[in-house]
């Protein structure tokens, strides 16, 4: 079964809108953390939030907000206001805290965000 | 501050030679980790390093091998490419794999093309 699933290859929003990318995950750990990323044509991946199993408030960061619903295991990422720039693919991942994970970080296949002026 | 820095960026080899990578962490961050992005696969790990050690690896021939310096810089080794190991190799850091919410930062990858 996928670990992390992101169900939207593609998707478009019209610039100064927001929008929700969706992520889905499967783990039995009680210790994880879910991290979402930014990658742009260039390639480089830009970190953009953490929100950890225990957290009992969604994060946020600037324009980033995330719905973090535990008990459905899922954590999709709200960009407000979106702006040009944000056109790239977004990966949703996530880290499990067991032994045999270490620091790996599992990664979904990604979104696909293009914004409209 | 620096962030990860890995070299070369791009990279044409032919079938059955071997390739080495080099990634160079963000100043005082001792955790590295690879991965390899298709694609087909998408974003699959390949290795994690810390304090010279291989902590954990993933599902990947022997033909992937990687090292860790005393300095944190770390390579990754593929030996006798084939056309199947085209893709961007990225390196990540952090400061300690100990801390769950410690995000790692990734340098801009390595593109490999194998003719």
């Amino acid at each position: 079964a996928q670990k992390i699933t992101q169900t939207q290859p593609g998707m478009f929003v019209q610039e100064k809108e927001a929008v929700t990318l969706d992520c889905t995950y499967d783990t039995s750990d009680q210790s994880y953390g879910l991290f979402w990323y930014k990658q742009p044509s260039s390639g480089e991946m830009i970190f953009l939030i953490y929100q950890g199993s225990y957290d009992e408030q969604n994060a946020t960061e600037g324009r980033y907000s995330l719905n973090f619903q535990k008990a459905r295991k899922s954590a999709n990422l709200v960009i407000s206001a979106s702006q040009l720039g944000d056109s790239a693919m977004y990966f949703c991942a996530m880290r499990e805290m067991n032994n045999n994970a270490g620091n790996m970080l599992t990664f979904g296949g990604g979104t696909r965000l293009m914004v409209k002026p | 501050k620096a962030g990860v820095t890995q070299t070369p960026r791009y990279l044409i080899k032919t079938r059955g030679q071997q390739v080495t990578l080099s990634c160079s962490p963000i100043s005082g961050h001792r955790s590295v980790s690879w991965y390899q992005q298709t694609p087909g696969q998408g974003l699959q790990f390949l290795f994690e390093y810390f304090s010279e050690t291989q902590r954990n690896k993933g599902n990947f021939p022997g033909r992937f091998s990687g090292r860790q310096f005393s300095n944190s810089r770390s390579e990754m080794n593929v030996s006798t490419l084939e056309l199947g190991d085209s893709a961007l190799y990225l390196c990540a850091s952090s400061l300690t794999p100990d801390r769950l919410n410690q995000p790692q930062h990734f340098g801009d990858g390595t593109r490999l093309s194998i003719l």
